[in-house]
């Protein structure tokens, strides 16, 4: 059962536009979410959390918008650059710790 | 830099053999999680330790084994190992034991011919 899922496979934008890159859940009891970027032959580096008291963080560029009614979240980044290229995935912690995450979706920033 | 680090970043093997990985986790941090990245399966947590101790054990093979010793570091053993075992395994850590953000480490890619 995938409990939190990204629908697009990759995403491809301008240089300076808004980035928006979607990510569903299933599990209703789920209480905060992150999202982590993540280039080739690195780990994943934590960009922003948002937990489900909340309808919105900001940090940056980046800010996370949380739906609990459609079980949605995006992550916005704006303007978007060329070294933001990169997979991004969400992620929740279930059972306690472990991450569950996303398909991922790759973002390309075309200069 | 995230503060995790794995050691070694590749490793190539052949199919029955046994491997270890090796990760420290950043300074303070007691729990320790590995992660298994494939191609087919995407990020898959395998087993999470806190303070010496195991805590969470997601789908991690019986061939597959870790431990974290005092010092907080911790290392993952596969044992006969298939084709398909060939992956991206990573580190994380982070302070407690649930709910806070995962610091990840830049992965072992371990390749078996």
């Amino acid at each position: 059962d995938q409990q939190v899922k990204q629908n697009s496979p990759s995403l491809s934008v301008q240089e300076g536009r808004i980035s928006i890159l979607n990510c569903d859940y299933t599990n209703s009891m789920f209480d905060y979410f992150l999202w982590y970027k993540k280039y080739p032959a690195e780990g994943p580096t934590f960009l922003i959390s948002i937990s489900s008291i909340k309808d919105k963080n900001e940090d940056g560029r980046f800010t996370v918008f949380l739906n609990k009614s459609a079980k949605h979240l995006s992550l916005h980044i704006v303007p978007s650059q060329p070294g933001d290229s990169a997979v991004y995935f969400c992620a929740a912690p279930t059972s306690g710790s472990r991450l569950t995450f996303g398909e991922g979706t790759q973002l390309t920033v075309n200069p | 830099d995230s503060g995790v680090t794995q050691t070694p970043k590749h490793l190539i093997t052949a199919t029955g053999q046994r491997v270890t990985l090796r990760c420290s986790p950043r300074s303070g941090d007691l729990s320790v999680y590995w992660y298994q990245q494939s191609l087919d399966q995407g990020l898959q947590f395998l087993i999470q330790y806190y303070n010496g101790e195991e805590r969470a054990k997601g789908n991690i093979l019986e061939r597959f084994s870790a431990q974290q010793f005092p010092d907080l570091h911790s290392e993952l053993n596969l044992s006969s190992l298939e084709l398909g075992d060939s992956a991206l395994y990573f580190c994380a850590s982070s302070p407690g034991l649930a709910g806070e953000t995962q610091y990840f480490g830049p992965g072992t890619r371990l390749l078996v011919l």
